[in-house]
């Protein structure tokens, strides 16, 4: 069974230009995260989907990131325009389960780099 | 609120050296906790979680933890590390809204 999948693995762009990532989760799996992982630091969440209803995206910064799960597979995570800042690797992951004592399986990541 | 403190941030270690890999939580009730591994390149992948019964948990790769409510601690430990497991290692708790909350990581340098 694949896991989850995300693309680009790599993205190098300049400041203020847009930047798009893409997940596709486990089949079957309802629960859907971003994270955000910056050097040396821990993942944290940017926002949660269950299908398609994003049910915890306080920590999205809504005047430049946005996403969308429009049929409750698949999602894209956007950014625009980027900020130096912004570099980080961008991590989605997905769940069976309502609750999060259930196990995330998370995806190889993408890797932002703004020049 | 919710917080997890990996006090190591780089441990090098012998291969087949005992390792113990150090997590400390914050947290009202009783946590769930998690340890993830993060290999190069790699997506996270769970190594084992606690939420109650037994504070002895098993995990894959024959890592272990103990949980110690009056520690408010969650280490990790195996018994002989293998050159292949160097990677980074975060400790995780979920929070009251159904967030995982990570600590910063500890990255294994294993030796031969």
């Amino acid at each position: 069974e694949a896991g989850v999948v995300q693309s680009p693995r790599y993205k190098i762009i300049e400041k203020k230009q847009p930047v798009a990532f893409w997940c596709n989760p486990i089949s079957g799996h309802n629960t859907l995260y971003w994270y955000r992982q910056n050097l040396g630091q821990g993942p944290e969440l940017l926002i949660r989907y269950e299908n398609e209803e994003a049910v915890d995206d306080s920590q999205l910064p809504k005047d430049r990131f946005s996403a969308e799960r429009l049929k409750g597979v698949d999602s894209t995570l956007k950014i625009q325009p980027a900020e130096l800042g912004d570099s980080a690797v961008y991590l989605c992951a997905s769940n069976d389960r309502m609750r999060i004592t259930g196990e995330l399986f998370f995806g190889e990541g993408s890797r932002l780099t703004v020049l | 609120a919710q917080s997890v403190t990996q006090p190591d941030i780089h441990i090098t270690v012998s291969e087949g050296a005992s390792l113990e890999l150090r997590c400390n939580y914050s947290y009202g009730a009783t946590p769930y906790l998690f340890w993830y591994v993060q290999s190069p390149g790699q997506g996270l992948q769970l190594l084992l979680k606690y939420f109650s019964g037994d504070t002895l948990v098993q995990g894959i790769k024959g890592f272990e933890a103990e949980f110690k409510r009056s520690q408010s601690s969650f280490n990790l430990r195996k018994p002989s590390v293998h050159w292949s497991d160097a990677a980074e290692y975060f400790c995780a708790v979920a929070s009251n809204t159904d967030k995982l909350i990570f600590g910063t990581g500890t990255r294994l340098q294993v030796f031969p």
